[in-house]
């Protein structure tokens, strides 16, 4: 059964501070790994999603890198800024069986980024 | 429609009632699936449709639990009688396939937010 773990749980940050978030995962048999953000009393908005195959992928000031062999991905936020504040979250879309891109998630990193 | 919506946005019910919660998929999409977030927790998956049959219902937590999708579009999550743990935010998300396609992200809508007395 996959089990995915976020590092840190929240974290906090001056604007403009670069910052990394971390996803760990225990079955390298994924299909996709996928980050998203959620803002309090909302849904999830996707914001990268690394295909198995693929080392990395890149969105305007974010970076999320996929080693599969560790079982890691990154997620790089460059020169942050208070409107990135909000949960971030990790999943990975399972391969195997009849549930294709099913995603089993982390618990989030709670990021704050202050003025 | 223009993204994945959910109705009631906010249910408050008693324990032992019967609940049910609306999905709208964006439209032409294959693949429904229903997750359920606890607080401080990331969304746990619950069951997954392609089409109108549901392909994976593993994660619902028990026979109280069940969800259709007749005509391959809308979406119904119920619950019979209801408990206080099943207070979550019920989250809906919808996909082009669902073929396990490496490409393919998950839609979510804002959710519906269960709270049982």
């Amino acid at each position: 059964k996959q089990e995915v773990t976020q590092i840190p749980a929240a974290l906090s940050v001056p604007e403009g501070e670069n910052l990394v978030l971390n996803c760990s995962f225990t079955d390298s048999a994924i299909y996709n790994l996928q980050w998203f953000r959620q803002d309090p009393g909302k849904g999830l908005t996707s914001l990268l999603l690394i295909q198995s195959s693929q080392r990395e992928q890149t969105s305007g000031r974010l970076n999320a890198s996929l080693d599969k062999s560790s079982g890691r991905s990154t997620l790089y936020i460059a020169a942050s800024q208070p409107g990135d504040s909000a949960t971030y979250l990790c999943a990975s879309a399972n391969a195997g069986g009849t549930s294709y891109g099913k995603l089993t998630f982390g618990q989030g990193t709670i990021l704050t980024v202050h003025p | 429609g223009a993204g994945v919506s959910q109705t009631p946005s906010n249910k408050v019910t008693e324990k032992g009632k019967y609940v049910e919660l609306r999905c709208d998929p964006i439209s032409g999409h294959t693949a429904l699936y229903w997750y359920r977030q606890s607080l401080g927790q990331g969304p746990e998956f619950l069951i997954y449709f392609q089409g109108t049959g549901a392909a994976d219902d593993s994660g619902l937590p028990n026979d109280r639990f069940f969800a259709v999708r007749p005509e391959g579009s809308v979406s119904t999550l119920k619950i019979q009688r209801t408990e206080r743990g099943d207070s979550a935010v019920y989250l809906c998300a919808s996909s082009l396939w669902g073929r396990g396609d490496n490409q393919e992200t998950q839609y979510f809508g804002p959710g519906t937010r269960l709270l049982v007395l």
